[in-house]
């Protein structure tokens, strides 16, 4: 079975202009979570979607929104891009949601903001 | 401000030795913990899951839980070179969103 998959793989942009990270999650998962993860921390929390909807969003600026589409691919949608955004923007699907679900990264999509 | 915290490392240890990670988290409402490993310039992935006061074991790894303690740890026994990773400690935060809390990470290294 195929994993989660994300696309691009890379992308550099430059500082004010917006970018958007798609994720498909493991066939039958039905929730996506997006993190961020900086050099040297742990992934930090972004945005949880489960069954299309918004269930929890960490704290990032409104610069952040996401979407969940009826086939639970995801998209991460960054506006107004800052040097600070540059980092690794992890994808993790999870079969439904819940305190006991596992959550299963994709390969990440690494930005990078000049 | 719910914390997940880990010994940033390095950690060394010989090939065939036994290699302890730990981790402590602050938040008492945790229900579920995780352990990922994270080969440089890769994404974390998931090795052992563990949700219930006690040791789970799979293959080489031993996961254990002690939530009076608030403590997690990971026991890789028979270490090996491709053991050599990061290992992030994720707790479940509960609530409404089940969001995992990374841990910064540790990283093992383990020598032929």
């Amino acid at each position: 079975d195929a994993g989660v998959t994300q696309s691009p793989t890379h992308l550099i942009k430059t500082r004010g202009q917006h970018v958007t990270l798609r994720c498909s999650p493991i066939s039958g998962h039905k929730s996506v979570s997006w993190y961020q993860q900086v050099l040297g921390q742990g992934p930090q929390f972004i945005f949880q979607y489960y069954e299309k909807e918004e269930r929890g969003r960490g704290n990032f600026p409104d610069r952040f929104s996401a979407r969940q589409f009826p086939n639970y691919s995801s998209e991460l949608n960054v506006n107004a891009l800052l040097l600070g955004d540059s980092a690794l923007y992890l994808c993790a699907s999870s079969q439904v949601r819940g305190p006991y679900n596992e959550q299963f990264f994709g390969p990440g999509t690494r930005l990078t903001v000049l | 401000q719910k914390e997940v915290e880990q010994n940033s490392g390095p950690l060394s240890v010989p090939e065939g030795a036994i290699a302890s990670l730990n981790c402590t988290y602050s938040d008492r409402v945790s229900q579920s913990f995780f352990w990922y490993r994270q080969y440089s310039g890769k994404s974390p992935e998931l090795i052992m899951s563990i949700y219930s006061n006690g040791d789970k074991e799979d293959g080489r790894f031993t996961a254990q839980l002690n939530k009076a303690s608030q403590y997690v740890s990971l026991l890789i026994r028979d270490s090996q070179p491709s053991d050599s990773a990061t290992y992030l400690c994720a707790a479940n935060s509960g609530g409404s969103n089940y969001k995992l809390t990374f841990g910064k990470g540790t990283l093992l290294t383990v020598n032929p």
